[in-house]
């Protein structure tokens, strides 16, 4: 079974742009958070998103928005790019059902903002 | 306001030798507990949970324990290997199916 896809894997952009992540969960998982990861912060939790519904959301502000697709594949959007957005951008997906707690983990979009 | 910590950003064992990484938590609702392990430019991978109704899971050569009443996590590995140096995060689940992260601790495992 493929594991979780995360594309593109590096983007360098710069302040005041928009940018858009994509994630491919694994195949039947209908969960997919992402997590901002930055030196000191440890992984910083976004949002959640479930059969196309935001189920969860982090503090973050609202230039960070995501959606999710029929087929679960999630987007991610950061507007109006900041310096502090750089950072490692990952995404998990679970099967989220009762007694199902581990996420999977794509292996993250390095995003730096100059 | 960070609701999980990891108050160790390094931690060097050798190898042979038992690693305990440390995590503490502020809320008593969270209900689940895990730990990942994470190489660099790969994402965090699953490694070991607990439930709060136990205060012990063991897998191999990890083992997890809760002490809910100090609000604190542990990770134990016996015994430690050069393949298990990485980055450890530890996570707590809420009843809304929401996950906090600590900042992590890196583990090197000297030969």
């Amino acid at each position: 079974k493929a594991g979780v896809t995360q594309t593109p894997r590096y983007l360098i952009k710069t302040r005041g742009q928009q940018v858009t992540l994509s994630c491919s969960p694994i195949s039947g998982h209908r969960s997919v958070s992402w997590y901002q990861q930055t030196p000191g912060q440890g992984l910083q939790f976004l949002f959640e998103y479930f059969s196309e519904t935001q189920r969860n959301k982090g503090n973050f502000p609202g230039r960070f928005s995501g959606r999710q697709f029929s087929n679960s594949r999630s987007e991610m959007n950061v507007s109006t790019l900041e310096l502090g957005d750089s950072a490692l951008y990952l995404c998990a997906s679970s099967l989220a059902g009762s007694g199902y707690h581990e996420q999977f983990f794509g292996p993250g979009t390095r995003l730096t903002v100059l | 306001d960070q609701q999980v910590k990891q108050n160790s950003p390094s931690l060097s064992v050798q190898e042979g030798r038992i690693s305990i990484l440390n995590c503490d938590y502020t809320n008593s609702m969270f209900d689940y507990f895990l730990w990942y392990k994470k190489y660099p430019a790969e994402g965090p991978t699953f490694l070991i949970s607990i439930s709060s109704i136990k205060d012990k899971n063991e897998d191999g050569r990890f083992t997890v324990f809760l002490n809910k009443s100090a609000k604190h996590l542990s990770l134990h590995i016996v015994p430690s290997q050069p393949g298990d140096s990485a980055v450890y995060f530890c996570a707590a689940e809420d009843t809304g199916n929401q996950f906090y992260f600590g900042t992590g601790t890196s583990l090197t495992v000297i030969p």
